[in-house]
This record gives structure tokens, sequence and C-alpha cells, in this order.
């Protein structure tokens, strides 16, 4: 099974949506992020947790909420989509240590119609 | 704020031959790490190979090295022995260690291994 999960993997919306994007992980550890990928970029960061109490906004956070339930659980909400909001979004997680290297999950491709 | 550099937004090899990913950056931190991830068609994000700013030896993992040169700021990733593969977005990325310790990543260099 996979260390890091995403559900769902696809998924098709409409402007002014609310969705959530799950992350799991079975790696134990504490920190985990979201990024967002889009055509001809590189990863941009949208949030990131250290732990269940530890929330800190990205590069890119504004339209974006997340939720830390649990340690092995981080999700990304989009209160009201729009269509700039259409990418392809990974969860990640790495241990503790300053540069531990960062596992990805398999991504969620989101379309905003 | 740390930046980046992928100059090669395409490029092409043969099958057996080695090819060498371009990335410079900067920082003014000195301690980081510098990170390659290979992204197929499929689109999943796969590490590679790390780097540590106070490394002294390059890392090496199977095929892949990493040519780093602290003194020029640059990160090259070089593959050896390409396999078709070995085609993918390779993205060069770096994570301060004031900064959350969050991924930069450069915008990937694609990879075609040719037969």
């Amino acid at each position: 099974d996979a260390d890091v999960t995403q559900t769902p993997r696809n998924r098709i919306t409409k402007t002014g949506k609310r969705i959530m994007l799950e992350c799991s992980q079975t790696k134990g550890h504490d920190r985990m992020y979201w990024y967002r990928q889009d055509p001809g970029l590189g990863l941009r960061l949208i949030y990131y947790s250290f732990d269940v109490k530890d929330i800190n906004k990205g590069e890119i956070s504004d339209g974006y909420s997340v939720s830390r339930q649990a340690q092995a659980k981080f999700s990304l909400s989009l209160e009201s989509a729009i269509p700039n909001q259409t990418a392809l979004y990974f969860c990640a997680t790495s241990g503790e240590g300053g540069l531990a290297t960062q596992y990805f999950g398999p991504g969620t491709r989101l379309l905003v119609l | 704020a740390q930046k980046i550099t992928q100059t090669q937004p395409g490029m092409f090899v043969q099958e057996k031959e080695a090819v060498t990913l371009d990335c410079t950056y900067d920082t003014s931190d000195p301690s980081y790490g510098l990170f390659w991830y290979k992204q197929p068609s499929s689109g999943e994000m796969i590490f590679l190979i790390y780097q540590g700013s106070y490394d002294q030896q390059n890392a090496t993992e199977g095929r892949y090295s990493l040519n780093f040169q602290k003194a020029r700021k640059s990160a090259n990733l070089v593959i050896s022995a390409s396999q078709l593969g070995d085609s993918a977005m390779y993205f060069c990325a770096m994570t301060p260690a004031n900064s959350g310790y969050a991924l930069n990543f450069g915008k990937g260099t694609s990879l075609l291994v040719t037969p």
C-alpha cells in the first residue's frame, strides 16, 4: 500500500462550489504539506503543518484552507472554487530534522468549470 | 527569497548515454538541502536524490549523481546509462533551514530518451 494517499484522484467541480481534498499517510511523519502544480511551473506551496496544532500559510494560501485532523491526515479545502484553481494538487510528508526528504502522494487533478 | 533556476526546458539523450540536467540556486542561508524529483507522464513526484549543503561528497543513488558545486551554487543532476523509462520531467528543489523546510521548486526540465 502507498505511504501517502490522496483522495479523490480526479475531480471536476463548478465555480463557487466548496471542495475538500484529503491526504493520509502511514509514514508516521509529523510534517505535512500541500502544493499545487500548474502547467509549465514547478510546485508551489499552499500550506504546511508541523503537527496537529501547528499550521502555516505558504506562498499561495489565498482561497484555500486546511485542517490537520490527526497526525496522519491533512485536508485542503477550496471554500469557493474558481477556474484558476484548476491544477494538480500534491500532498507531501517529511520526518523531523530540518532537511528531511519530502515524500509525495500521487496527486489530485482538479478541474474547476 | 530563495530561487531555483533550471535553464533547460527540454533535453534529448540517446539510450545508454549520460545526461546532465542543470540547476542553480540562490540563497543566503548557510544550511539548506537540495533535492531532485522525477515526474513521469503519470504525474507522481518521485524522490531521486538529496544533497546537504554541508555534505563534503557529492551524493549518488544508483545511476543518479548530484554534481554539487557550492561556490557556484549549482546542483546538477547526472543520469548515467540513460534508459527509455527515464523520459520524464525533472525538478530541482531546495529547502532552506529557515523557511519551514518547505520545498522551493524550479520549473523543471523535460528529458526525452531516444532509442
